[in-house]
């Protein structure tokens, strides 16, 4: 299994709509969790962190399942300007003393008129 | 505060040959790692340093090498390129372990 799943779509959604993803992790020790969005070429960019009461930014809720292992990610009201590959990210700590950022493959995101 | 910035952009390396990624960061981050994303793949840890002198291998260490002299800088070596390294090429820093990542624009590096 890996440590991170996630879905790689495409999700094709019209502009409006509601749409969301889910990330799977297999490590139960992991500690942070975080969402972050690839636009093509570019760099990973944090869109935001994944808190165990869940939290909320704008048109984006995330949420964390320790009991299932998942987080996941809400976008309503959907703009074309979401399109972008959506990569979860679960931290763990490494023997070394640093941490260790694993990434999921990624789900892309597809905003139609 | 230009965050966390990559030399050079795109890079064209013939097999066996070597070259230097730079990366630094003017946050004062202590933590600083490289990663490497192939095409639809999820990005790989390459190495990592949680300070000035201090390095670790992360998932994918091998026919790499890094060094941490100052706090800003953290390069990445290639000796001998090989095609399994074409890639793109990702830095980044955080502040303490745990907190969030902060990326560079990535190098991509092609090798023929």
């Amino acid at each position: 299994r890996k440590e991170v799943e996630q879905d790689p779509g495409p999700f094709n959604v019209p502009e409006g709509a509601t749409v969301a993803f889910n990330c799977t992790y297999s490590n139960s020790a992991s500690q942070s969790f975080f969402w972050y969005r690839q636009d093509c070429r570019k760099e990973p960019k944090l869109l935001m962190s994944v808190y165990s009461s869940g939290n909320e930014d704008g048109r984006f809720t995330a949420q964390l399942n320790r009991a299932s292992q998942y987080i996941s990610l809400l976008i309503r009201d959907s703009k074309l300007s979401d399109s972008a590959t959506y990569l979860c990210a679960v931290n763990s700590i490494l023997t070394g003393g640093g941490n260790k950022l694993t990434f999921g493959t990624g789900t892309q995101l597809k905003v139609e008129l | 505060n230009a965050g966390v910035t990559q030399t050079p952009k795109f890079r064209i390396l013939k097999i066996g040959q070597s070259m230097t990624l730079q990366c630094t960061q003017d946050m004062n981050h202590n933590y600083m790692y490289w990663y490497r994303q192939d095409p639809g793949m999820g990005l790989k840890l390459i190495y990592y340093s949680v300070g000035a002198g201090i390095t670790d291998k992360g998932e994918v260490p091998n026919g790499y090498n890094v060094s941490r002299s100052t706090t800003e800088d953290f390069p990445l070596r290639l000796e001998l390129a090989a095609p399994s390294q074409t890639s793109v090429y990702f830095c980044a820093s955080s502040r303490a372990a745990q907190e969030t990542q902060y990326f560079g624009p990535g190098t991509r590096l092609l090798v023929l």
